[in-house]
């Protein structure tokens, strides 16, 4: 398997901006995470699919962010309108669903949003 | 908010000395991880060990759980320069598909 698989790997955007990040996840993983990553605030959940359904998305900063997962293998972040803010580095991860597994993450998006 | 905390912060060591992490969590946990991030890539998952266990090992890695305490350590035992990286710690709580990541300690290790 090739992993949790993430694009694009950097992304400079003006703000006001539509940007979508887009994650494949491990094919028989069936929970989905999306994490920031800032150097203020560290790793912040975003939102959680089980089962390709949403089911916590009390992490997603504000109505600008949206999140999607439409089929087992693919799911999207969507931040629109882009703000400097927003500028970070967004992390997909995967997971078995269970106590005991560990996530596997993807090799992250680099916001930056000027 | 996060739940862990762990320090040192920063740790500079020469190859092949041991390095120690540290880490506090809040709440009652199911179990913590550990995840080594190397720079620009994502986090790896290094251990898992249960609210029930208080010592695991895995190769050179060695963590150590004290639910008293709510403490958690991390020694890498002969320590390499492709050890260089973040580490973070990961708290899951009971009835929780949450982990909650800690602050992270970032490691050098001088060749």
């Amino acid at each position: 398997d090739a992993g949790v698989i993430q694009s694009p790997r950097h992304e400079v955007t003006e703000m006001g901006q539509e940007v979508t990040l887009r994650c494949k996840p491990i094919s028989g993983h069936n929970s989905l995470f999306w994490y920031r990553q800032t150097m203020m605030r560290g790793l912040e959940l975003l939102i959680y699919f089980n089962n390709n359904v949403p089911i916590d998305d009390s992490g997603m900063p504000e109505d600008r962010f949206s999140a999607k997962m439409p089929n087992a293998s693919f799911s999207t972040l969507k931040i629109q309108p882009s703000e400097p803010r927003d500028s970070a580095v967004y992390f997909c991860a995967s997971s078995t669903t269970g106590q005991f597994y560990g996530y596997t993450f993807g090799s992250g998006t680099r916001l930056t949003v000027v | 908010s996060q739940q862990g905390e762990e320090d040192p912060q920063a740790l500079s060591i020469q190859e092949g000395e041991n390095a120690t992490m540290n880490c506090s969590y809040k709440t009652s946990i199911n179990n913590l991880q550990w995840y080594r991030q190397n720079s620009g890539r994502g986090l790896v998952h290094l251990i898992l060990i249960r609210s029930n266990e208080r010592e695991k090992h895995s190769g050179r890695l060695r963590v150590t759980l004290d639910t008293s305490k709510k403490s958690s350590s991390l020694l890498i035992t002969a320590s390499r320069a492709a050890d260089t990286a973040s580490y973070f710690c990961a708290s899951r709580m009971d009835s929780s598909y949450k982990l909650i990541f800690g602050s992270g300690t970032r490691l050098l290790v001088r060749p």
